[in-house]
């Protein structure tokens, strides 16, 4: 059984830090990553997607992949109120398999 | 405007009603998905598809079935088997061709089916 594991939160942190979101996955022939954001009674949004080892931005975002320690995080740098939502983690083997995670609540105070 | 089409927003079931949820997509994707979602919970995969006349069952396919008449549709049925149908319902598509690196799956808005 491939999984993904998120810590479900919520996480909070105050307007303007870091946001630091964290995923495991257990399949290892998993090739590609993706953050999804999911505000409250909408659908996932595409926020970033990786495939090789290392860091990629985007404006605020941040994601991380370690595919030794089968780790892919996401940073949030200069948090907002509007990017309090539901970040999921999800990973593919190139092939018609998307295994998401459970998602993580992340809180963003004014 | 290229995407993926979800109608009916909200749909609501009567008892030992079998209802259908419409998912059409003109991003030219060969792979097709339908999920369910739970308050508070993450996605499960219900049914997906690569081709046309073929579909296989995901993790939770009991009470539910699909279709693959047309490359652009995937329309999901939710039947009177199904005894806990209340969830939100995601229809997805991704290219997914073996070996694509790129193979990205995007959503549609969602369905949100109640029971009366």
């Amino acid at each position: 059984q491939k999984e993904v594991e998120q810590n479900s939160g919520p996480l909070s942190v105050p307007e303007g830090a870091i946001a630091s979101l964290n995923c495991t996955y257990s399949d290892r022939g998993s090739q590609s990553f993706f953050w999804y954001r999911q505000y409250s009674g909408k659908s996932p949004e595409l926020i970033m997607f990786i495939y090789s080892n290392g860091d990629k931005e985007d404006g605020r975002f941040t994601a991380q992949l370690n595919k030794a320690s089968q780790y892919v995080s996401l940073l949030i740098r200069d948090s907002q109120p509007s990017d309090s939502a539901t970040y999921l983690c999800a990973v593919n083997d190139y092939g018609q398999n998307f295994v998401f995670g459970p998602g993580t609540r992340l809180s963003v105070l004014p | 405007d290229g995407g993926i089409t979800q109608s009916p927003k909200y749909l609501f079931r009567k008892e030992g009603q079998n209802v259908t949820l419409s998912c059409e997509q003109n991003l030219n994707h060969d792979a097709m998905y339908w999920y369910r979602q739970d308050p508070g919970q993450g996605l499960r995969l219900i049914y997906y598809s690569q081709i046309v006349n073929d579909f296989q069952k995901g993790d939770i396919a009991e009470g539910y079935s699909v279709s693959r008449e047309k490359k652009e549709s995937f329309p999901l049925t939710v039947t009177s088997a199904q005894k806990n149908p209340t969830a939100f319902y995601l229809c997805a598509s991704s290219i997914s061709r073996a070996g694509v690196t790129k193979n990205i799956q995007y959503f549609g808005a969602g369905t949100r089916l109640s029971v009366l």
